[in-house]
């Protein structure tokens, strides 16, 4: 049972390049979630999803797009990837009967 | 807004409890009280919640008011891997109603 896998764990681009983090959970929760975390900071919902084939914007979802073909699976997207997208992001998963489970991150850096 | 109100940050010697405080004036009667914590740059690890009772687990025991305007996270004995950020949060349980993390308090343990 690995619960929340995030890969890659670790990402350098360019401004301009596009990428996709991939989160994959193994618990059968209905509920993804993506925040975004910066030096000093709480975390910040991105967008976020409550079933397979529906998202929704979170907090700071501006240059973001997501998708969820999957249940087990949500994707977050970088069109165009800018200096100030340069965080820590993490994905989480939960259900009605549970607290939420994070990833371990990946730590992309926009140069 | 502000849901949640926490010290910056709290010393607590290892061995000894440590007693992490919130307060959460505002909260709705079906919103809960969640604690996660986060180690260093790792996700955050869901730890304890509740609603209206006390709860304890095997990480900590969760003290929460009367009236439900604050609350208390307790470990009861500290050690050095419990540094870390603590959060406290409010919120429904069973939606994805996007956990919202302030900046929590950091808690050092020390020697």
């Amino acid at each position: 049972n690995a619960g929340v896998t995030q890969t890659p764990k670790f990402r350098v681009l360019k401004t301009g390049q596009s990428m996709t983090l991939l989160c994959a959970q193994d618990m059968n929760h209905e509920y993804m979630y993506w925040y975004r975390q910066d030096p000093g900071m709480g975390l910040r919902l991105i967008h976020y999803s409550v079933g397979e084939g529906t998202t929704a914007k979170g907090e700071v979802p501006d240059g973001y797009n997501v998708s969820r073909l999957k249940k087990q699976n949500f994707l977050l997207g970088l069109e165009s990837a800018a200096p100030s997208q340069t965080s820590v992001y993490f994905c989480a998963s939960s259900s009605l009967r549970h607290g939420y489970t994070f990833g371990s991150g990946t730590r992309l850096t926009v140069v | 807004d502000a849901k949640t109100t926490q010290p910056p940050s709290m010393d607590c010697a290892e061995g000894r409890a440590a007693n992490l405080p919130c307060n959460h004036s505002t909260i709705s009667g079906n919103e809960y009280v969640y604690w996660y914590r986060q180690i260093h740059s790792q996700g955050p690890q869901y730890i304890i919640h509740g609603l209206k009772n006390n709860e304890t687990n095997e990480m900590a025991s969760l003290i929460i008011t009367e009236d439900r305007k604050s609350s208390t996270l307790i470990l009861p004995h500290a050690t050095l891997r419990d540094t870390a950020v603590y959060y406290c949060i409010v919120d429904i349980t069973g939606t994805a109603s996007k956990l919202t993390f302030g900046t929590g308090t950091r808690l050092q343990v020390m020697l």
